[in-house]
């Protein structure tokens, strides 16, 4: 099973601020399929970003997702209010698809 | 619109069994594989398995192999989970999301349920 492990664990800023979430598989995660999710307090997850770079509907294009391989990016360009939540990479190129553990981004 | 509705809330007792469902609408049911995911209290996300509801083809993350039983009745566009013994280590939010690919098993999940929320104690 791929291992993900996501950096830092918790990420403190202030809105308007620049955030980069790092995700590391174990395995090289073949053809990019890795994705991105948010989830709120109480809520479901949300898809953010699916093959590595490409933003699901309705996403706001201050979300972006980079990388191959074995390392991943989502970076959040100018933070809003809202976009503080917890983030999750996953990745389905061999199963069984897995997790990270998470990154709580807080205000700071 | 797509949506996926899960049942609701369950209290149990250890060793009772118990089957939550997760019923979609809006979309063509037996063409997209539905997922479940566990989250347990304060933790991650934790994926255990999918289903195909067209032919019920079904995959299991290892983890959870034999542990719990996944199925779909497409007669009712709804997919379930359960437990024939719950241990108090399952309690847990446990939802369903539907993968985003039409036909594909690797995929992310695209449209979730609410979640089920499952608590065990004695």
């Amino acid at each position: 099973e791929i291992v993900l492990t996501q950096s830092p664990g918790t990420l403190s800023l202030s809105p308007g601020e620049r955030a980069t979430l790092s995700c590391r598989a174990s395995q090289s995660v073949s053809s990019s399929y890795l994705g991105w999710y948010q989830q709120k307090p109480g809520q479901a997850p949300r898809l953010l970003i699916y093959g590595a770079s490409s933003r699901a509907t309705g996403i706001p294009d201050r979300f972006s997702g980079s990388g191959s391989g074995t390392d991943f990016t989502l970076t959040i360009s100018r933070l809003e209010p809202e976009d503080f939540a917890v983030y999750y990479c996953q990745q389905y190129g061999r199963p069984p698809s897995s997790f990270g553990q998470g990154t709580k981004l807080e205000i700071k | 619109e797509v949506q996926l509705v899960q049942s609701g809330a369950e209290v149990k007792k250890p060793g009772e069994s118990l089957k939550i469902s997760c019923k979609g609408s809006g979309y063509t049911f037996t063409t997209f594989w539905i997922g479940w995911v566990r989250q347990m209290p304060g933790k991650g996300l934790e994926w255990m398995g999918i289903i195909y509801p067209g032919d019920s083809d079904t995959r299991y993350s290892p983890s959870f192999q034999g542990q719990v039983t996944i199925s779909a009745d497409k007669s009712v566009n709804t997919a379930y989970l359960q437990w024939s013994s719950l241990k108090a280590s399952d309690t847990a939010m446990y939802y369903c999301a539907r993968n985003a690919k039409v036909g594909a098993t690797q995929s992310a999940f695209d449209y979730w349920g609410q979640g089920t929320l499952v608590t065990v104690s004695s």
